[in-house]
């Protein structure tokens, strides 16, 4: 499973955009990369998934360089609801296995008023 | 949007005694999961269960845990004899295909306190 690294914790402040790196160099050919949300006393919630370049829903953009050993959470104009753990992890069910999402410390955003 | 249900949403109970925590996870999925999160700490995985039988645990799933999926609907965590340190939240999670991380869903959880 290839290991991430992300910060522990941000800031920011209302109407801001954020943008929340996350460093993976041994990710593999098939890994994809996955970034989920977690509320205080909830339960993590699935936000955005890539495998390269650049991925846009409604929520986020993932930004995916071609060398793939890091992508970046964009988040635009957060609000104070925004303020959440941020979890990047990386990962595929191989041939034949089955992914477990596997949770890292993720990045704390405080989103300021 | 689908759901995973999580019941009882707070459980307290005394060490030594058996608790089961209660999942309905989202009616087309295959797999399903508990992950716990002591407060404070990382999202831990659990148990994974697919086809009736469970398809990979971790460490921390030893004998005094079991699941089960016991009417088509519901999935279900047993803690056989709680400890102290069982104290935390428990989360449910199923997903379509077991594959790459995409669309699986998680509950609100179950905070299990033993007392």
């Amino acid at each position: 499973l290839a290991k991430t690294t992300q910060p522990i914790s941000m800031d920011s402040y209302e109407g801001q955009e954020v943008n929340i790196t996350c460093s993976h160099n041994n990710i593999a050919t098939n890994d994809y990369i996955t970034w989920y949300q977690q509320f205080p006393s909830q339960g993590p919630r699935f936000i955005i998934q890539g495998y390269k370049t650049k991925v846009t829903n409604e929520v986020a953009s993932l930004f995916i360089p071609a060398d793939r050993k890091s992508s970046t959470l964009s988040l635009p104009r957060v609000s104070l609801s925004d303020t959440a753990v941020y979890y990047c992890l990386v990962g595929d069910g191989g041939s034949g296995g089955s992914y477990i999402p596997t949770f890292g410390r993720g990045t704390s955003l405080i989103v300021h008023p | 949007e689908p759901e995973v249900t999580q019941t009882p949403s707070h459980q307290v109970t005394q060490m030594g005694q058996e608790v089961i925590l209660r999942c309905v996870p989202i009616s087309n999925h295959l797999y399903f999961y508990w992950y716990r999160q002591i407060l404070g700490q990382k999202v831990e995985f659990l148990v994974s269960f697919y086809n009736n039988e469970i398809s990979e645990k971790s460490e921390i799933f030893d004998d005094q845990f079991s699941v089960e999926r016991p009417d088509g609907s519901n999935f279900t965590l047993k803690i056989r004899s709680t400890k102290l340190e069982d104290s935390a939240m428990y989360f449910c999670a199923s997903s379509e295909d077991a594959g790459s991380g995409y669309g699986y869903t998680f509950g609100s959880g179950t905070r299990l306190t033993v007392v």
